[in-house]
């Protein structure tokens, strides 16, 4: 089974700056790698695939990067909603289909 | 639009059995394969099964294996999971999500919450 590790667990960051959040697979992916929000109460939200291309109506200020092991999601200026709990997915070998832990991403 | 709904979650004792369904809208159902992932209470996500678009293979995480049965009916665009000897570390909002060739989940429902307790 393929561990997903990603830090920091929590990111304290101020409306307009930018966030980089990480993702460490425990063996290579390739860039078999996906991105999802989850707001409070709702249910998470596909925010990149591929380890870069942004999904549907996903905004610019989102963008992917990494393959092998290493992965990031970086938010280039943030606004009030992208305040929420981001998770790294690997589709390379499964099952099982593992998730990170996820990175909360707050208001600083 | 693509639309996932959950149902029959609920409060069962520890060892009973619960039977989730997610109805599909919007979409080609038989297209697509389908998963049930499920979120405890304040932790993260953990991919419970998948079923196939034809029904034709199903796979489920080694927590669940053996107590759980995802299947679909394609006829009345519906995903099922039964799940049996239910234990108290089952609670959890269960997800149905849309799967595009096996890979990442592009469409979810809204959750269902089944709480083990006695």
């Amino acid at each position: 089974e393929i561990v997903m590790t990603q830090s920091p667990a929590t990111l304290s960051v101020s409306p307009g700056e930018r966030a980089t959040l990480s993702c460490r697979a425990s063996q290579s992916v390739s860039s078999n790698l996906a991105w999802y929000q989850q707001k409070p109460g709702q249910a998470p939200r596909l925010l990149m695939y591929g380890a870069s291309t942004r999904a549907t109506g996903i905004p610019a200020r989102f963008s992917g990067s990494g393959s092998g092991t290493e992965f990031t999601l970086t938010i280039s200026s943030l606004q009030s909603e992208d305040f929420a709990v981001y998770y790294c997915q690997q589709y390379k070998n499964w099952p099982p289909y593992t998730f990170g832990q996820g990175t909360k991403l707050e208001i600083k | 639009q693509v639309q996932l709904a959950e149902s029959g979650g609920g409060v069962v004792q520890p060892g009973g059995s619960l039977r989730l369904s997610c109805g599909a809208s919007g979409f080609t159902f038989s297209n697509y394969g389908m998963h049930w992932v499920r979120q405890a209470p304040g932790k993260g996500l953990e991919w419970v099964a998948v079923v196939w678009h034809d029904g034709g293979s199903k796979y489920y995480a080694d927590s669940v294996k053996g107590r759980f049965t995802i299947s679909r009916d394609n006829s009345r665009n519906t995903l099922s999971l039964q799940m049996n000897s239910l234990r108290v570390e089952d609670t959890a909002v269960y997800y149905c999500a849309r799967d595009l060739h096996s890979q990442y989940f592009d469409y979810w429902g809204q959750g269902s919450l089944v709480t083990v307790s006695s």
